[in-house]
């Protein structure tokens, strides 16, 4: 399987809001709306931040938000915040028992 | 709280074995399907396996798959990754994580994760 397909880089200015894409196929992406996005700062784990393609984990702060069209789903913060400098990672159910994550996003607060 | 601790990474030859260690706590272990996931140096995230509840029900993407062989073992409360021949590819980060239900399915997600210990393979 391929990974999906996000953007090296974004964004914004405090206050402000960024979309990260995430590009996959009809066999992922597009099949399914099993789509969840992750955090990782730097030097830990990675974080579930949405599950289900917009359903939040307790916990998470509603300025983070999920959707999908057709073969690409999208992760926007709202308000952006210093702590939210992070990388993100998008991963879809690709059949078969398999999942597939995206390449990652750098989210850079200006 | 919950916890997931690995071990058993470290510098090993191409073609060599390697088997990695995740300790749970926190939770109940025997209840949850569990995944390796890894990450190479600089690079995103890679799904690598996953577990049922009771070790029966295993699977993997083809990059792994007859290489690497997923198991548990409930009454210690531990994940285990036998990785054999080992590739220079495979250097990574290896993390576990615990899934939503016992057995692996489509609206799988992957929460909390263990910190990860990395695997180099190089000669």
């Amino acid at each position: 399987q391929s990974a999906l397909t996000q953007p090296r880089s974004v964004s914004g200015s405090p206050g402000q809001s960024v979309t990260i894409s995430c590009t996959g196929t009809s066999s992922d992406v597009g099949g399914y709306n099993y789509v969840s996005w992750y955090q990782q700062e730097p030097g830990k784990a990675p974080k579930l931040i949405i599950y289900d393609v917009s359903k939040w984990p307790s916990g998470v702060p509603d300025r983070f938000s999920g959707s999908k069209s057709g073969n690409t789903a999208s992760l926007t913060i709202s308000g952006l915040q210093a702590e939210d400098e992070a990388d993100y990672y998008c991963c879809s159910y690709a059949g078969s028992y398999t999942w597939v994550f995206g390449g990652g996003t750098k989210v850079t607060v200006l | 709280q919950v916890q997931l601790v690995e071990s058993g990474g470290g510098v090993v030859q191409p073609g060599r074995s390697l088997r990695l260690s995740c300790a749970a706590s926190g939770f109940s272990f025997s209840s949850y399907a569990m995944h390796w996931v890894r990450q190479a140096p600089g690079k995103g995230l890679e799904w690598v396996a996953v577990v049922s509840f009771d070790g029966n029900i295993k699977y993997y993407p083809d990059s792994v798959k007859g290489r690497f062989t997923i198991s548990r073992d409930n009454s210690k409360s531990t994940l285990y990754l036998q990785m054999n021949s080992l590739r220079a590819e495979d250097t990574a980060v290896y993390y576990c994580a615990r899934d939503r239900v016992p057995i692996a399915a489509p609206g799988d997600w992957f929460d909390p994760w263990g910190q990860g210990t990395l695997v180099t393979v190089s000669s």
